[in-house]
């Protein structure tokens, strides 16, 4: 069964301050990864996708890794701002016969204090 | 562009009534997906429709539920009859479909509860 876990489900942390969260996965055959922020009441807006020949990508003060050989991908956040707080969605999108289909993690959600 | 357009934004009913929830996609994106968000379950995928023919509607959790696309431009997804169960976000999201990933973009959602 494909599945997309996050770790930690939740995080506080200060302003200022860098903090990773990871995105683990069982989802195959691996077409890309995708990370989403959701803001309290809005709607999912994408970060970054990547694919199976990227390991690093970035945008702006976030920064995503991928593993494909582990399964794993990372999403940095560098030097936090309050508007940072949010959900953050990890996806993977299946490749194959099961192209498109999208698996979501549960999110992790992030508050930055100031 | 405007983005992915929902409405209504928020919608209270009754048990028992139809709720009809629109969607606008982005303009010449041909894929469109509807998703449904509790805190429980996270987000699933009800339905995805490339180039307005339905692809995978796996997701719709029973025959109360029902979507349609009748154009590039337009869709939208019907309970008939409602229960509270239903209470969630519904999520409408378009994309271009390519090869190597595409960008899906949100609407911003319809708050449906159901009393």
């Amino acid at each position: 069964k494909n599945q997309v876990e996050q770790s930690p489900q939740s995080l506080i942390i200060l302003e200022g301050k860098n903090c990773t969260l990871q995105c683990n996965y069982t989802v195959s055959p691996f077409s890309n990864l995708r990370w989403y922020k959701q803001d309290t009441g809005r709607g999912p807006v994408s970060l970054t996708i990547m694919t199976f020949s990227e390991n690093t990508k970035s945008n702006g003060r976030y920064t995503a890794t991928l593993d494909a050989d582990t399964k794993q991908s990372s999403l940095h956040i560098t030097a936090s701002q309050l508007s940072d707080s949010a959900s953050y969605i990890c996806v993977v999108s299946a490749g194959g016969t099961s192209y498109g289909k999208l698996t979501f993690g549960q999110g992790t959600i992030l508050t930055v204090h100031p | 562009d405007a983005g992915v357009i929902q409405s209504p934004r928020h919608e209270v009913t009754e048990m028992g009534q139809e709720v009809t929830l629109r969607c606008k996609p982005i303009s010449g994106h041909n894929s469109l997906f509807w998703y449904r968000q509790t805190m429980m379950r996270g987000l699933e995928l009800l339905i995805y429709f490339n180039n307005n023919v339905p692809i995978d509607d796996s997701g719709m959790p029973e025959d109360r539920f029902s979507a349609k696309m009748p154009n590039a431009s337009f869709s939208t997804l019907k309970i008939q009859p409602s229960e509270p169960r239903d209470s969630a976000v519904y999520f409408c999201a378009s994309s271009f479909r390519q090869i190597s990933g595409n960008t899906i973009y949100f609407g911003e959602g319809s708050w449906l509860t159901v009393v």
